[in-house]
Order: C-alpha cells, then structure tokens, then sequence
C-alpha cells in the first residue's frame, strides 16, 4: 500500500515569488492536512480539506492557501515568499479525518526561501 | 503559553537503557493522545495512540496518559541505536487537527 506521497521534495524559491505543494493521500483516504515544520515553532497545523472542501483552518495569513480535487489529491500554495516561510511541509491523510482516525505524513516538502 | 510543553533536549542515553519521555498539556478537551517518531528528513510516523487515561504497551514502547495531571509519556525500553530521532507527542479534541510538543531528540549510543 503506497503511503502518502509529496512532490516537490526540495525547492528553492525567493522572496516575492510563489510555490505550489502536492500531495498524494493514501489510496482511500479523503481527509487531508497540511502542517508547516519549522525549528522555532515545530509543527503547526495550517488547513484541512475533506471531500473538496476545507473543514479546518490553521493561524497562518491569507497568502497560505490549498484545494483538494475530486480524487481526493491535495495542493497548497503559498504567494508572495517571505524568509519565514522556509520550512518543511508535511501533508498527512486519514480515512475521513474523524476523531478515531489517525493520521499518516507524507516525508514532506522542504522549502527555502533566499 | 503553549499548550502542548516538550523538553527538546537533546537527550543522549547508552544503548539499553530504559527513556523516559513527557509532555504537559493545558487543554483539558484534548482526548486522543499520539506519539510521534521523526528520523531526519523523513515524516512523522505514528508509534502509539491512545484515548484514555492508563497505560498502553506495544513491545519495547509504552505510553501514559494522565489526564488529571495534563501528562504524558513514552518510555523506550532496551533502547536501540535505530531509536535515535526526534520523538513528538502530538494531542487532539476531535477531527485530523493535531496540536504538537516542540520534539525531543534522541540519541541513543552504542
């Protein structure tokens, strides 16, 4: 069973631009979150889509944005780069996101910022 | 204040020895509590889940909870070099979204 697959691994981009992650769940699953790593702050959870639709929303700016697509598959984007943006992002995805349902992360997304 | 409290460490500990790991929390509606295990640049992968207050065991690994006192902890026993990683406590209320401990990483030495 494939796990959770995330794409691009690395990138590098400078201030001003924007990027855009993807994500993979797991075959089945239709739930959906993202968290941005970082050493100061650790994991903090940014949006959560479910069927299409963002059920959750984390503390982080309007220039943080994400979708997710019919077959369950999930991008986010983040406009207008600025330094503290560098981090890991990690996208993980459960069955229906339910309070039993556990979550499985992907080996995420490392972005950095110049 | 956060609300999930982790000592980061870093914690060194030679190879057999039994680690013990913790985690406060100020939250009184958080009710599943997760162990994390994080090898460097790789994901978070679950080690244990619970939901209730107790103990639960599963192999060289177990995780308490004690709700009355916001504490958790995880303790490794006959620790192995391939323990060595960050290990994060992770709590949720309801629905996917997880509230984390800073990380303690762990380095376990032949």
């Amino acid at each position: 069973k494939a796990g959770v697959t995330q794409t691009p691994r690395y990138l590098i981009k400078t201030r001003g631009q924007q990027v855009t992650l993807s994500c993979s769940p797991i075959s089945g699953h239709r739930s959906v979150s993202w968290y941005q790593q970082t050493p100061g702050q650790g994991l903090q959870f940014l949006f959560e889509y479910f069927s299409e639709t963002q059920r959750n929303k984390g503390n982080f700016p309007g220039r943080f944005s994400g979708r997710q697509f019919s077959n369950s598959r999930s991008e986010m984007n983040v406009s207008t780069l600025e330094l503290g943006d560098s981090a890991l992002y990690l996208c993980a995805s459960s069955f229906s996101g339910s309070r039993a349902n556990v979550l499985t992360f992907g080996a995420g997304s490392r972005l950095t910022v110049l | 204040q956060k609300e999930v409290e982790q000592d980061p460490g870093p914690l060194s500990v030679p190879e057999g020895a039994i680690v013990s790991l913790n985690c406060t929390y100020s939250n009184s509606a958080f009710q599943y509590f997760m162990w994390y295990r994080q090898y460097s640049r790789k994901g978070p992968e679950l080690l244990m889940y619970t939901y209730s207050s107790g103990n639960k065991e599963d192999g060289r690994f177990t995780a308490q909870v004690d709700k009355s006192s916001k504490y958790i902890s995880l303790f490794i026993r006959d620790s192995q070099p391939s323990d060595s990683a960050t290990y994060l406590c992770a709590m949720k209320t309801s629905g996917s979204r997880l509230t984390f401990g800073e990380g303690t990483q762990l380095t376990v030495n032949p």
